[in-house]
């Protein structure tokens, strides 16, 4: 899961109820991402981040709000919009060498689950 | 949506087989990559071909690219236990978003 954390593991989430996922690198990577995967599914993305203090909407980001004030930290908040929160949660991180796409380094997820 | 589409949905093989899956995609894009998933894990990068690129060798790993079908493969030879997983390939555009197939699920038996 090279050098990516996420917490907690498991979460679980109350009717109404904003929760925050974390994620940290200490991979001096200036670009990080959040994907929801769904059981038997591919990864989908929620919001993205080049550079501090930026953040740009991915496919799904529609309940979720995030935040960029530093390099190694992009936490993901999942609001009482975002009606079916159920899902596993994935951060990622990038380094940016002038050309945008390059390899995603990943962390060990987040399952999310609603009570 | 999700841009690219993996064949098999899932595969069954005995260890020493090969394994081999495709991905077909909609789009122009920057690379293709391909990612392993252990159950209840993060992906961990497999291997990264570019668009000017049309095979690539890591390991036990083969990955092809046609850009004019708009396909690549993974094959993994002699196949162990230890690769059971899911493998997901996934296509980065120019801005350098990828977006993930659905995966195929790999099983590998003793």
């Amino acid at each position: 899961d090279g050098g990516i954390t996420q917490s907690p593991k498991y979460l679980f989430r109350k009717e109404g109820q904003n929760v925050t996922l974390s994620c940290e690198q200490n991979l001096n990577h200036d670009a990080m991402y959040w994907y929801r995967q769904d059981p038997g599914q591919g990864l989908r993305l929620i919001y993205y981040s080049q550079i501090v203090n930026d953040f740009q909407k991915g496919d799904i980001a529609e309940g979720y709000s995030v935040s960029r004030e530093k390099k190694e930290s992009f936490p993901l908040t999942v609001t009482s919009a975002q009606k079916n929160p159920t899902a596993f949660y994935l951060c990622a991180s990038s380094s940016r060498t002038g050309r945008l796409s390059e390899t995603q380094y990943f962390g060990p997820g987040t399952r999310l689950l609603v009570l | 949506s999700q841009q690219g589409e993996e064949d098999p949905q899932a595969l069954s093989i005995q260890e020493g087989e090969n394994a081999t899956m495709n991905c077909s995609y909609k789009t122009s894009i920057n690379n293709l990559q391909w990612y392993r998933q252990n159950s209840g894990r993060g992906l961990v990068h497999l291997i990264l071909i570019r668009s000017n690129e049309r095979e690539k060798h890591s390991g036990r790993l083969r990955v092809t690219l046609d850009t004019s079908k708009k396909s690549s493969s993974l094959l993994i030879t002699a196949s162990r236990a230890a690769d059971t997983a899911s493998y997901f390939c996934a296509t980065a555009d120019s801005w350098g978003k990828l977006q993930f197939g659905s995966g195929t699920q790999v099983v590998v038996t003793p």
